[in-house]
């Protein structure tokens, strides 16, 4: 079974410019997320869909962020502009359903460098 | 307001003895909580989970034991390999609205030969 895909792998843009992730998630898995991990921390939800319809956004900067997941399938996040402080790892999971018996499945995340 | 701590950054163990990673929460709410591993550069994947109805969960080689009272846990890892060798995550979540997972701030193990 293939895992979740992320791309691209690394990243790096300067300060004000906008950059796109993009995550394919498991097959037959509703539930997306996408988190961010900043160096020295644990990850932190940003968003989180169910099927195509958000779920939770409730950490997700909206000034500057935005994530669609079209058709319920592949998402992506954009950050548009970028602030140093958006340096981190963007992590996309997905899982079969909502809930704690529902394991997250992580991906291999995109290394986001803002200069 | 960090709800889950970790709060021994690194941790150093002899190959085959015991590792014991510990994890403090702060919400009353959760009643839920996982353990990740995460291996540089993939993401993290899930180890073990525990529900509060219960104060142990066994699985194998690894073994997570909470203390709703103190609201703490711990996972200890017996015999550790230098397979064991990354970062520990520890969530918590609640078991209605969201489900959202609250990580801690990870705990680096070396598990020496």
């Amino acid at each position: 079974e293939a895992g979740v895909a992320q791309s691209p792998r690394y990243k790096i843009i300067e300060k004000r410019q906008s950059v796109a992730f993009w995550c394919n998630p498991i097959s037959g898995h509703a539930t997306l997320y996408w988190y961010q991990q900043i160096l020295g921390q644990g990850p932190k939800l940003l968003i989180q869909f169910q099927n195509n319809g958000v779920v939770d956004d409730s950490q997700l900067p909206k000034d500057r962020f935005s994530a669609e997941r079209l058709k319920g399938v592949d998402s992506t996040l954009k950050i548009q502009p970028a602030k140093l402080e958006d340096s981190a790892v963007y992590l996309c999971a997905s899982g079969l359903g909502t809930g704690p018996s529902y394991e997250q499945y992580f991906g291999p995340g995109t290394r986001l460098t803002v200069t | 307001d960090q709800q889950v701590k970790q709060n021994s950054p690194s941790l150093s163990v002899q190959e085959g003895r015991i590792s014991i990673l510990n994890c403090d929460y702060t919400n009353s709410m959760f009643d839920y909580f996982l353990w990740y591993k995460k291996y540089p550069a993939e993401g993290p994947t899930f180890l073990i989970s525990i529900s509060s109805i219960k104060d142990k969960n066994e699985d194998g080689r690894f073994t997570v034991f909470l203390n709703k009272s103190a609201k703490h846990l711990s996972l200890h890892i017996v015999p550790s390999q230098p397979g064991d060798s990354a970062v520990y995550f520890c969530a918590a979540t609640t078991a209605s609205g969201t489900y959202k997972y609250i990580f801690g701030t990870g705990t680096r193990l070396k598990v020496l030969a």
